[in-house]
């Protein structure tokens, strides 16, 4: 089974620009997450998707906001760029099964300059 | 809020030996609690995963045990080997839409 895959696996944006990041999750899996990684924050929840719906979101302004598609592939969007942005964003998906253990993708590294 | 804490954030230790991570919580409140490996630059890679009804899980080399009502995990890696020079991560979840909460890691180095 492939795993979790994301595209690009990097990029990089002037502030004030736009970005769309994609994940694949594991086939079967109807759940995708999304994490931001930076060096002085950590791992941070961004948000979770659910056939297709927001289930969840953590504790980030309305810039980041994503989507989930019918196949369950995800997408995170973030607009108006900022430097701070600038980090590995990580998308996992998890199956229906009752550890919800979840599996990471290899991320995207984004660098605003 | 749940904060998840790993100590120590750096270890450096000769091959060969044993070695102990350790991860604590603040809310007992969860569905399980996972440990993840971080190369340099790269994803994720779950090692364990621990239901709160569960005491200890092993793979290989590695075990990992959890005391919820403490609010505790370690992991533990025997006989540790250079390919284990990695970031340790642990995480917890409430489950369902809950999303994971990490700790900052543990970067370990083992010397050949």
């Amino acid at each position: 089974k492939a795993g979790v895959t994301q595209t690009p696996r990097y990029l990089i944006k002037t502030r004030g620009q736009q970005v769309t990041l994609s994940c694949s999750p594991i086939s079967g899996h109807r759940s995708v997450s999304w994490y931001q990684q930076t060096p002085g924050q950590g791992l941070q929840f961004l948000f979770e998707y659910f056939s297709e719906t927001q289930r969840n979101k953590g504790n980030f302004p309305g810039r980041f906001s994503g989507r989930q598609f019918s196949n369950s592939r995800s997408e995170m969007n973030v607009s108006t760029l900022e430097l701070g942005d600038s980090a590995l964003y990580l998308c996992a998906s998890k199956g229906q099964g009752q550890s919800y253990e979840q599996y990471f993708g290899p991320g995207t590294r984004l660098t605003v300059t | 809020k749940q904060e998840v804490t790993q100590i120590p954030a750096a270890l450096s230790v000769p091959e060969g030996e044993n070695l102990v991570l350790n991860c604590s919580f603040t809310d007992s409140a969860i569905y399980n609690l996972q440990w993840f490996r971080q190369d340099p630059g790269k994803g994720l890679t779950s090692l364990l995963l621990i239901q709160s009804s569960q005491r200890e899980q092993t793979s290989g080399r590695l075990n990992a045990s959890l005391d919820k009502s403490s609010g505790r995990s370690t992991l533990y890696i025997a006989a540790s080997q250079p390919g284990d020079s990695a970031t340790y991560l642990c995480a917890v979840t409430r489950g369902g839409a809950d999303g994971l909460t990490f700790g900052k890691g543990t970067h370990l180095i083992i010397q050949p």
